[in-house]
C-alpha cells in the first residue's frame, strides 16, 4: 500500500542533542514537507522541498534543519539550537500541490 | 502572509447533533481543503473544494465554497463520538501553488 511513513512514533531527547526523525514515502510525490504542532495548536511549516536536492525554510526554521538526498525521504533533524523541541512533528508530501498526504507524526520529548 | 481564521474554536455539542463550523481570509483562495485530526495521529483530507459556491458531501459532511472566495464551511450532521478531532481548513498559498496555508483548527468534542 502507498503511503507516508514516520519513525519513531515517540522520542526522547536530552538536553543538548541532535535527533533526526525520519519520513518516506512510496507515493511517488515530488513536493515534502515538515510540520511542527504543539498542544492545542495549529500547524506550522518548519521545511518543505519541493524537488530532489532542493528544500526552503518554512515560518520556523530556526533550530532544525533537513536534507533531500532521494525522493522517498526528508529526514528533520532538531539540533540543540532549537530552544523548545518538545512537539508534535507531522510529514506530509504531495503531487499536484494540493491534498497532502500526512505520517501519523512523532512525539518528541525532551527530558 | 495569508491567514485563515477558523471559529468556533472550540465545541462541545452531544451525539446526534448537526455541527458547523467556518473559515475566513483575507484574500482569494482557489482552492478549499477541509482536513480532520484524531488525537495523536496526522490529518486526513476529507473534502477538496474547487469553484466558487461549490456545494460537496462526504458522507455525513457537507462543506461550501464562499462565493466571495474568502470563505469556507463545514457541517457536520448527526454527530457521533468518532468525530472527535480537530478540523483544519487550508488554501494554496500564494505564489507557492505547491505549499498550503492552513487554519487555527476548530476542536469538536462529542459526548453521548
Amino acid at each position: 500500500d502507498g503511503g507516508i511513513t514516520q519513525s519513531p512514533k515517540y522520542l526522547f531527547r536530552k538536553e543538548g542533542q541532535n535527533v533526526t526523525l525520519s519520513c518516506e514515502q512510496n507515493l511517488n510525490h515530488d513536493a515534502m514537507y515538515w510540520y511542527r504542532q504543539d498542544p492545542g495548536q495549529g500547524l506550522r511549516l518548519i521545511y518543505y522541498s519541493q524537488i530532489v536536492n532542493d528544500f526552503q525554510k518554512g515560518d520556523i526554521a530556526e533550530g532544525y534543519s533537513v536534507s533531500r538526498e532521494k525522493k522517498e525521504s526528508f529526514p528533520l533533524t532538531v539540533t540543540s539550537a532549537q530552544k523548545n523541541p518538545t512537539a508534535f512533528y507531522l510529514c506530509a508530501s504531495s503531487s499536484l500541490g494540493y491534498g497532502y498526504t500526512f505520517g501519523s507524526g512523532t512525539r518528541l520529548t525532551v527530558v | 502572509g495569508q491567514q485563515l481564521n477558523q471559529s468556533p474554536q472550540s465545541m462541545f455539542i452531544q451525539e446526534g447533533e448537526d455541527v458547523s463550523m467556518n473559515c475566513t481570509s483575507s484574500s482569494i483562495f482557489n482552492t478549499w481543503l477541509w482536513y480532520k485530526q484524531d488525537p495523536g495521529e496526522g490529518p486526513v483530507l476529507l473534502i477538496a473544494l474547487y469553484k466558487a459556491g461549490e456545494l460537496t458531501s462526504n458522507g455525513r459532511l457537507t462543506a461550501q465554497f464562499g462565493i466571495t472566495r474568502k470563505d469556507s464551511f463545514l457541517n457536520i450532521s448527526a454527530s457521533i463520538p468518532s468525530d472527535v478531532g480537530i478540523y483544519f481548513c487550508a488554501g494554496p498559498s500564494t505564489g507557492t501553488a505547491s505549499k498550503l496555508t492552513f487554519g487555527t483548527g476548530t476542536r469538536l468534542q462529542v459526548t453521548l
